[in-house]
């Protein structure tokens, strides 16, 4: 069974730093493409990123919104995905999940991020 | 640019059908793409992926209710035997070199 099992979101202040976690099973992870997505209360669904499996290149990509704020990484020893959140902003706040594939294929619960002061 | 276009809401009975469409921008009527529905409160969900040619492949679980087709630059979501769990946002995602996009949701209601 494919698990996504999102951590470390939390009350941030604008401009602060956050490091989400995602930890991945019931898949081959080396193989898989990683996104995240986000879902600001009571909007819809906003692709924030994709860093491609190694044997595929590793190629990261970035949404207009967060690129060069966020980025996006990968541990295989321990089928791990992160996203470092930089300078924060309000319109951060959302719910970020962690997800396979492309298209994407399975969707984990998600955690919560919001930046307030 | 990829966009995709939705209808804000759509409504049927119960037990009734309803079709949802999603329209691909100019330029990739030929982009795959796929339905994610999100119940109330809850994470999204992946559906299907559906290709140009209407052909398309389920996500786990998925009821034979759900299924896909295309024509030209539309892609649909047709829910057969309407139930209340049907009740719920759905998205349709497309991709392209170095993104990927989602629509703005079409709300379905069981009347």
């Amino acid at each position: 069974e494919v698990q996504l099992v999102e951590s470390g979101g939390g009350l941030v202040k604008p401009g602060g730093s956050l490091r989400l976690s995602c930890a991945a099973s019931g898949f081959t992870f080396t193989n898989a493409w990683m996104n995240w997505v986000r879902q600001a209360p009571g909007k819809g669904l906003e692709w924030v990123g994709r860093i491609k499996s190694k044997p595929a290149g590793g190629t990261i990509d970035y949404a207009a919104p967060v690129n060069a704020r966020f980025t996006i990484s990968r541990d295989d020893s321990t089928n791990t995905v992160y996203l470092q959140m930089n300078s924060l902003k309000t319109e951060d706040t959302a719910v970020y999940y962690c997800t396979t594939g492309t298209p994407i294929d399975y969707w984990g619960q998600g955690t919560l991020v919001t930046v307030s002061s | 640019q990829l966009v995709l276009t939705q209808s804000p809401s759509a409504s049927a009975s119960l037990g009734a059908s309803i079709k949802l469409t999603c329209t691909l921008s100019s330029g990739h009527s030929s982009n795959a793409i796929a339905w994610h529905q999100q119940q109330p409160e809850k994470g999204p969900r992946y559906l299907m992926k559906l290709n140009s040619d209407g052909s398309h492949s389920k996500g786990d679980g998925v009821p034979d209710r759900f299924s896909g087709s295309s024509s030209g630059a539309e892609r649909y979501l047709t829910i057969s035997s309407l139930q209340s769990e049907d009740e719920a946002d759905y998205y349709c995602q497309a991709w392209d070199t170095g993104v990927q996009v989602f629509g703005t949701g079409t709300k379905v209601t069981v009347l």
